[in-house]
């Protein structure tokens, strides 16, 4: 069974901090690496999606790097505002899984101002 | 707007009563799929769609069933036979299963059994 696991379970900080949080996934035949945002009360959005080892994506002040080697993926936060307060979910893409995303449980994050 | 909708946003069902959750779209989708949400989990793959007339099982299936009959809906249906219904379900869509590009969601329907 793929596990693909999210750290910190949840994270506290004060408005203007920077932050990140990490994606441990399987390595072997992956294929695609997604991040989400999930505010309370809406459904999730898509921040990011990377296929590539050494891939970096930037939107705003949140950016994603990915190693395919190792597994694993960093989602950055910088200057946190109490608007980036959610839950980020990242999920993993298998070759092969037809679509079957597997997500990880999430870090909470809570922005205080 | 192009989107994904839920309906209804909250179900209450009694114990042993099938009910069926719908989930629209219209971002002319070929991909669909029914993810469920417990408390300190992950979301877990249901069912997904491919294309019309054509769904796979996912993870956890049983006690569910789906159809296709159309593009644009993709509704779910829990059964009696689901163990414990209790949960959070959201329903998705993309342009095409595994060609990695971001899943749309809709708000989700919280089905509680009493």
């Amino acid at each position: 069974i793929l596990n693909v696991e999210q750290s910190p379970q949840s994270l506290h900080v004060q408005e203007g901090d920077s932050t990140n949080f990490t994606c441990s996934f399987p390595s072997s035949n992956f294929y695609a690496l997604h991040w989400y945002r999930w505010e309370t009360a809406k459904s999730p959005e898509a921040l990011f999606v990377m296929t590539l080892n050494g891939d970096e994506k930037k939107k705003g002040r949140i950016s994603a790097t990915l190693n395919t080697k190792e597994g694993y993926s960093y989602l950055y936060i910088k200057g946190s505002q109490p608007e980036d307060s959610a839950t980020y979910l990242c999920a993993a893409l298998y070759g092969g899984s037809q679509g079957n995303l597997i997500f990880g449980k999430g870090t909470k994050l809570s922005v205080k101002p | 707007d192009g989107g994904i909708t839920q309906s209804p946003k909250y179900l209450f069902r009694k114990e042993g009563q099938n009910v069926t959750l719908s989930c629209e779209q219209n971002l002319n989708h070929d991909a669909m799929y029914w993810y469920r949400q417990d408390p300190g989990q992950g979301l877990r793959l249901i069912y997904y769609s491919q294309i019309v007339n054509d769904f796979q099982k996912g993870d956890i299936a049983e006690g569910y069933s789906v159809s296709r009959e159309k593009k644009e809906s993709f509704p779910l249906t829990v059964t009696s036979a689901q163990k414990n219904p209790t949960a959070f379900y959201l329903c998705a869509s993309s342009i095409g299963a595994g060609t990695g590009t971001e899943a749309f969601f809709g708000q989700g329907t919280r089905l509680t059994v009493v």
